[in-house]
């Protein structure tokens, strides 16, 4: 069971917008910085959105993230085919000595 | 731009010691304020952070592995080095390398391309 809660699935139609959501705690995502990732099947992940907001060179102006206390969302519209992959978020987390968290995934179709 | 390559054994037995080390090539393992992670994903499951360093030699560990991993690093030949011991078949996974920052404050931006390892007699 991941310390990050995120939805197994996810599913739109292509131009659409979709919300994947982020649920977590004090310890990591109310008090530090959420980032996602975008894994493509058979890929490493890839660094979509970092610090809950912000785009890192070359990911489309389409993705979006938010952070609003404990949770945190991932925002894609105008939503394509190549769109179709695993999303995850991730934080810091303070309890013990500190340690990255992950969700557990949620798979995105395009339909 | 920063590449990372992981290499190992890709069949290690039950009990023994995983060891899988990650080449650093178009920078160097010293420069800048960046954590050398490694993170790994089992078959069909999700990621999970095992630990990272500095080039100082400074570490995180995730607490449920903490008791089993070593992550180490070498300057002189620009790479660094995990060993997880006492594996078992729970250990099978895709081992990924990547740059990190402090606290995981900007994210994990560079990705090695995952090494599989599989734990069985």
């Amino acid at each position: 069971q991941s310390v990050l809660t995120q939805p197994p699935s996810a599913s739109g139609t292509p131009g659409q917008r979709v919300t994947i959501s982020c649920s977590g705690s004090s310890s990591n995502i109310g008090s530090n910085t959420v980032h996602w990732y975008q894994q493509l099947p058979g890929t490493a992940p890839k660094l979509l959105i970092y610090s809950n907001n912000q785009r890192p060179s070359g990911v489309p102006d389409r993705f979006s993230g938010s952070k609003s206390g404990t949770s945190a969302s991932l925002a894609i519209s105008g939503l394509q085919s190549e769109d179709e992959a695993d999303y995850y978020c991730a934080a810091w987390d303070d309890s013990l000595n500190g340690f990255v968290v992950f969700g557990g995934g949620t798979k995105l179709t395009v339909l | 731009q920063v590449q990372l390559q992981e290499s190992g054994p890709g069949l290690v037995k039950p009990s023994q010691t995983l060891s899988l080390t990650c080449t650093v090539s178009g920078g160097s393992i010293s420069s800048g304020n960046y954590y050398w992670s490694w993170i790994r994903q089992p078959p069909g499951k999700g990621l999970e952070w095992m630990g990272y360093i500095y080039y100082s030699g400074s570490t995180d560990y995730n607490p449920s592995l903490k008791s089993r991993v070593t992550i180490s690093v070498d300057t002189s030949k620009n790479l660094f080095s995990l060993r997880l011991s006492s594996v078992t078949a729970a250990d099978t996974a895709v081992y990924y390398c990547a740059r990190d920052s402090l606290k995981g404050y900007y994210g994990v931006d560079v990705w090695g391309q995952g090494t599989t390892v599989t734990v069985s007699s």
